[in-house]
């Protein structure tokens, strides 16, 4: 079975710095997809990037970037020029790909994360 | 507006007692999920149906009935509500091409 494993509970950063948020995943597949969601206090679940695993070249979304090593099952999520709004508890998950695909996303243990003024 | 909506967003009630929460997209997907948030915010699947058709039933107490009329609306039925039911739910969905899940604002559970 698969599983996720966010190391970091808490992550702070300083207004306008970069922070780097840790994800390890386990499992046998070759084809699969990773995210990351951010969860506001709103308590919405906001998908922020999507990476997949057949493609070597990493995600970026504006600030938001992944580093992912796919033979270390590492899926790192790196934050620019960090914003106040990006305050939120982080959530890294997996989700299988191919035939027989139940679309079923196994989520990390979360990381919050506090950006300073 | 386009969106997956959950009502209600805040439902309290006491043990014993039977509620539903209802689920409803208009974003055209196939599928469909029911998420449970526990209290140190993990998150895990309960149920997912294609198409009005179970696909996934995570080893949930078989007193949770999820019921999906079309495949636009997946609600979650709760028997005999325990203390541990207390949670937030979130209902979910996504075309089954591999596409992101859109949640819905998630249901915050009380039970007393």
């Amino acid at each position: 079975a698969q599983t996720v494993t966010q190391s970091q509970p808490e992550m702070s950063v300083q207004e306008a710095e970069t922070v780097t948020l840790s994800c390890t995943y386990d499992t046998s597949e070759s084809d699969y997809y990773l995210f990351w969601y951010k969860q506001p206090p709103s308590r919405q679940m906001i998908l922020v990037i999507r990476q997949e695993a057949y493609k070597q070249q990493n995600a970026t979304e504006n600030r938001f970037s992944v580093n992912f090593q796919k033979a270390a099952k590492s899926f790192s999520l790196k934050i620019s020029d960090s914003q106040l709004g990006d305050a939120a508890m982080y959530f890294c998950a997996y989700r299988s790909s191919g035939s027989g695909n139940t679309g079923k996303l196994i989520f990390g243990q979360g990381t919050t994360l506090q950006v300073k003024p | 507006d386009t969106a997956v909506s959950q009502t209600p967003k805040y439902l309290v009630t006491q043990m014993g007692n039977d509620k539903s929460i209802k689920c409803e997209q208009n974003l055209g997907h196939d599928t469909m999920y029911w998420y449970k948030q526990d209290s140190k915010k993990f998150l895990k699947i309960m149920f997912s149906y294609n198409n009005k058709e179970l696909i996934i039933n995570e080893t949930v107490p078989n007193r949770f009935s999820p019921k999906s009329p079309d495949k636009a609306h997946l609600n979650l039925h709760i028997n005999s509500l325990e203390l541990g039911d207390s949670a937030v739910y979130f209902c979910a969905s996504s075309q089954s091409d591999n596409s992101p899940l859109h949640f819905g604002n998630g249901t915050r559970l009380t039970v007393t």
